[in-house]
């Protein structure tokens, strides 16, 4: 069973042009996070996800930012006109549905997209 | 989700056992503790969580005070390749909220041969 997978893994963009990354949750599972991480800090939540629905967007940034996890495909995080502030790894989660009565607990991480914007 | 509290930085020595603190005074009686721990560059990994009772799995023990106000993991034999940030989040469990976790600062552990 595959795990998460991210991709790019590294990805350079120049300010103004748009970033997108992609990310295939593991089998099965329908719920998708995605954290930023700036060079040097913690992780900051910015989206959940399920198919077709956007959960809880409490830590998306207002502007340039979106996030999508459509019925067919992988999710994908957008990023219009890049600035240099954007530069992170961006890290994608994804959990099982929950089950009645009872929870999982757990999030499996993939790998990461370390965006640098130059 | 309530606040947790854990020491920056400690440093343990290679095969002995690693004792990680966390302070989650603020608990409520339906918070469950998790921890992972994100090794450098890669992303992060579970490791363990419970409730109030202490919980065992092949990689960590998860010991949780009577009052709940804290607790400790334990990597019984760190390795080099334990050398981590170590995160404790406290989260709720309501169906809204998904599998959510909101991230603090962490216990940059590092194992010395």
């Amino acid at each position: 069973n595959a795990g998460v997978m991210q991709n790019p893994r590294h990805l350079v963009r120049r300010r103004g042009q748009e970033a997108r990354l992609r990310c295939s949750p593991m089998k099965g599972h329908s719920h998708v996070y995605w954290y930023r991480q700036l060079p040097e800090e913690g992780l900051k939540f910015m989206v959940y996800l399920q198919k077709e629905n956007i959960i809880d967007e409490s830590g998306m940034p207002k502007e340039r930012f979106s996030a999508e996890f459509p019925k067919e495909g992988p999710s994908i995080l957008r990023i219009q006109q890049v600035v240099r502030g954007d530069s992170a790894a961006y890290f994608c989660a994804s959990s099982p549905r929950r089950l009645a009565g009872g929870h999982t607990g757990e999030l499996f991480f993939g790998e990461g997209s370390r965006l640098t914007v130059l | 989700d309530a606040k947790t509290t854990q020491p920056t930085s400690m440093d343990c020595a290679e095969g002995r056992a690693a004792n990680l603190p966390c302070n989650h005074s603020t608990i409520s009686g339906n918070e469950y503790v998790y921890w992972y721990r994100q090794i450098h560059s890669q992303g992060p990994q579970y490791i363990i969580h419970g409730l109030k009772n202490n919980e065992t799995n092949e990689m960590a023990s998860l010991i949780i005070t009577e009052d709940r106000k804290s607790s400790t993991l334990i990597l019984p034999h760190a390795t080099l390749r334990d050398t981590a940030v170590y995160y404790c989040i406290v989260r709720l469990t309501i169906k809204a909220a998904g599998n959510k976790l909101t991230f603090g600062g962490g216990t940059r552990v590092l194992v010395k041969p």
